[in-house]
């Protein structure tokens, strides 16, 4: 069954430092997959998403992510945290055949002045 | 931009009661998803309804749950009696196709008492 690992339940970063949250996935066959952000008391908001066209996906709010096969990951890059960032952040694999997403347990990023 | 519609925002129901949540999801989208979360813990599948029946279904969604799309807009998901445990927040979402993503409302909060 797929799944998806995500390390560090919790990330802190100053506000102007790199963001990294870290996704891995469990796959056989290639995945589709997805990061979306929850802002608190809010619903699940697509951030981007790889579906086997370019390897590095860029998104909303200046995000990014890469999808490495060889290490089957797939982590969200920001350069520059802003304070607007904090929220939880969560990963997903799909795919094809409408199977559902499966989610990670998600992060929460926290971004200090 | 198109969006996912969830009624009510928060309901308090007491143990044993029937509840119906509901959701409007994106006219043109062709299938359906119910996810759960637990206060601070992982968003987790409940059922997936395609072309008027379910395609695929966890484990949490035992009898006590049921889905239905009564008028070809709206899609429900009822809990027959509720348990304490059933408290969380429960998203709708809906798709075209899964390598677009989900898109999610912004919730019902069920509270069990």
């Amino acid at each position: 069954a797929q799944s998806v690992t995500q390390l560090g339940s919790h990330v802190s970063v100053s506000e102007g430092a790199l963001v990294l949250l870290r996704c891995n996935y469990s796959s056989s066959v290639p995945p589709y997959l997805f990061w979306y952000v929850q802002y608190p008391n809010q619903g699940l908001q697509l951030l981007l998403k790889y579906t086997s066209a370019a390897t590095l996906v860029k998104g909303i709010n200046g995000f990014e992510a890469e999808f490495k096969k060889s290490e089957t990951s797939f982590h969200l890059t920001k350069p520059s945290a802003h304070m607007s960032d904090a929220a939880e952040y969560f990963c997903a694999v799909g795919y094809s055949g409408n199977t559902p997403l499966v989610f990670g347990k998600g992060t929460r990023l926290s971004v200090i002045a | 931009e198109p969006e996912v519609t969830q009624t009510p925002s928060h309901q308090v129901t007491q143990m044993g009661q029937e509840v119906i949540l509901r959701c409007v999801p994106i006219s043109n989208h062709l299938y359906f998803y119910w996810y759960r979360q637990i206060l601070g813990q992982k968003v987790e599948f409940l059922v997936s309804f395609y072309n008027n029946e379910i395609s695929e279904k966890s484990e949490i969604f035992d009898d006590q749950f049921s889905v239905e799309r009564p008028d070809g807009s709206n899609f429900t998901l009822k809990i027959r009696s509720t348990k304490l445990e059933d408290s969380a927040m429960y998203f709708c979402a809906s798709s075209d196709r899964v390598e677009d993503g989900y898109t999610f409302g912004s919730g019902t909060r069920l509270t069990v008492v």
